[in-house]
């Protein structure tokens, strides 16, 4: 079974300071790994996926995520957070029959 | 349609009734998927459908939940007998085909019980 755990329910950041939320993934076969963003009232909206091209993955927003096998990570980073950035974001696992496992969520706060 | 439209956006009804929602996915998108998200929580996967085929139903949480897309594009989630535990944001998202491409979510039904 696939499963992902995402360590924190809430972050809080200063405006401009280092973003890290961090995802950890459990699955059988080679997995795809997605972030994905939620801004209040609205849907979710895909940030990044990995399907293994490559090991660092760039999304929108200057967001970006590494995939490490030995550490069964997928955080994902921002060099300089913004006051838009507050938001609660998704790390999710393609499940192995065909539908997407979602963790519980991280809340970010950018403070002023 | 631009997007993946749901309605109603908000439903509060009786405990028992029946509910229908409604999912209008982006026009030629394959599959199809329902989710249902508790406050606080991650989305937690119930169905999904590549055209009119039910791929997948394991997270149906029980027989009052059922789901259809007869013509491979409009889906419907029906509760019977609804109950207090049901009350829930309601999320529908297609794809063009398969999980693993971008995913585009409506804004959800919001489902109250009374």
């Amino acid at each position: 079974a696939q499963s992902v755990t995402q360590l924190g329910s809430h972050v809080s950041v200063s405006e401009g300071a280092l973003v890290l939320l961090r995802c950890n993934y459990s699955s059988s076969v080679p997995p795809y790994l997605f972030w994905y963003v939620q801004y209040p009232n609205q849907g979710l909206q895909l940030l990044l996926k990995y399907t293994s091209a490559a090991t660092l993955v760039k999304g929108i927003n200057d967001f970006e995520a590494e995939f490490k096998k030995s550490e069964t990570s997928f955080h994902l980073t921002k060099p300089s957070a913004h006051m838009s950035d507050a938001a609660e974001y998704f790390c999710a696992v393609g499940g192995s029959q065909g539908n997407l496992i979602f963790g519980k969520g991280t809340k970010l706060s950018v403070k002023p | 349609g631009a997007g993946v439209s749901q309605s109603p956006r908000y439903k509060v009804t009786k405990r028992g009734q029946d509910v229908a929602l409604r999912c209008d996915p982006i026009s030629g998108h394959v599959s199809l998927y329902w989710y249902r998200q508790a406050l606080g929580q991650g989305p937690e996967f119930l169905t999904y459908f590549n055209y009119e085929a039910q791929q997948d139903k394991s997270g149906l949480p029980n027989d009052r939940f059922s789901a259809e897309r007869p013509e491979g594009s409009i889906s419907t989630l029906t509760i019977q007998r609804t109950e207090q535990r049901d009350s829930a944001m309601y999320r529908c998202a297609s794809s063009l085909v398969g999980v693993n491409e971008k995913l585009f979510f409506g804004s959800g039904t919001q489902l109250s019980v009374l």
